[in-house]
């Protein structure tokens, strides 16, 4: 069964740090995994899509990669901003069933003054 | 400006009582999809359409119908609405999925059934 983990569930850090969430994966064949931002109530909105061929890929402050032997993905956040606490949800898709988005339950960040 | 757009955004109902909640995009996307989104348990997919007039089941279909009449349309009915289906709804549209297709989501729909 296609599976997408994430880890931590959900994390506090100080205003102007960096961290980093991980994203592992059991979907096969594997076709993208995309990184989305959502903020609670809202709609999910993408960060970075990457293919098989990727292995990282930058929007901003947010840089994402992609280790598709191992099947892991992380996204760093540089120098974060209190706009920064959201939900970000990890997204896999499989060629196979039409390009079905199989979704991680999402980690959970709160930036702090 | 592209967009997808669900109405209601919040929406308080009894058993039983059927409703509608429309999705529309601006986008000329071919693929439409319906997921929910309840705590712990991340999104999951309810329906989904390819075009016009086809329309298949995702992971969590039973209670729920859809419709694609028109391109840009997708609303989904529950027509005997449950507390089971309290929930937040989002539609989200993209072109023929591929492997570098961007899905766009909706502002969501928060559905409470009491």
């Amino acid at each position: 069964k296609n599976q997408v983990e994430q880890s931590p569930q959900s994390l506090i850090i100080l205003e102007g740090k960096n961290c980093t969430l991980q994203c592992n994966y059991t979907v096969s064949p594997f076709s993208n995994l995309r990184w989305y931002k959502q903020d609670t109530g809202r709609g999910p909105v993408s960060l970075t899509i990457m293919t098989f061929s990727e292995n990282t890929k930058s929007n901003g402050r947010y840089t994402a990669t992609l280790d598709a032997d191992t099947k892991q993905s992380s996204l760093h956040i540089t120098a974060s901003q209190l706009s920064d606490s959201a939900s970000y949800i990890c997204v896999v898709s499989d060629s196979n069933s039409g390009y079905a988005l199989n979704f991680g339950k999402g980690t959970s960040l709160l930036v702090t003054p | 400006e592209a967009q997808v757009t669900q109405n209601p955004r919040y929406l308080i109902t009894v058993t039983g009582k059927k409703l509608t909640v429309t999705c529309s995009q601006n986008m000329n996307h071919e693929y439409m999809s319906w997921y929910r989104q309840d705590p712990g348990l991340g999104l999951r997919q309810i329906y989904y359409s390819m075009n016009v007039e086809v329309t298949d089941k995702g992971d969590v279909p039973e209670g729920y119908k859809v419709s694609r009449k028109e391109k840009r349309n997708f609303p989904l009915i529950l027509e005997s609405p449950s507390p089971n289906q309290t929930s937040l709804y989002f539609c989200a549209s993209s072109s023929y999925p591929s492997a570098n297709t961007e899905a766009f989501f909706g502002q969501g729909t928060r559905l409470t059934v009491v």
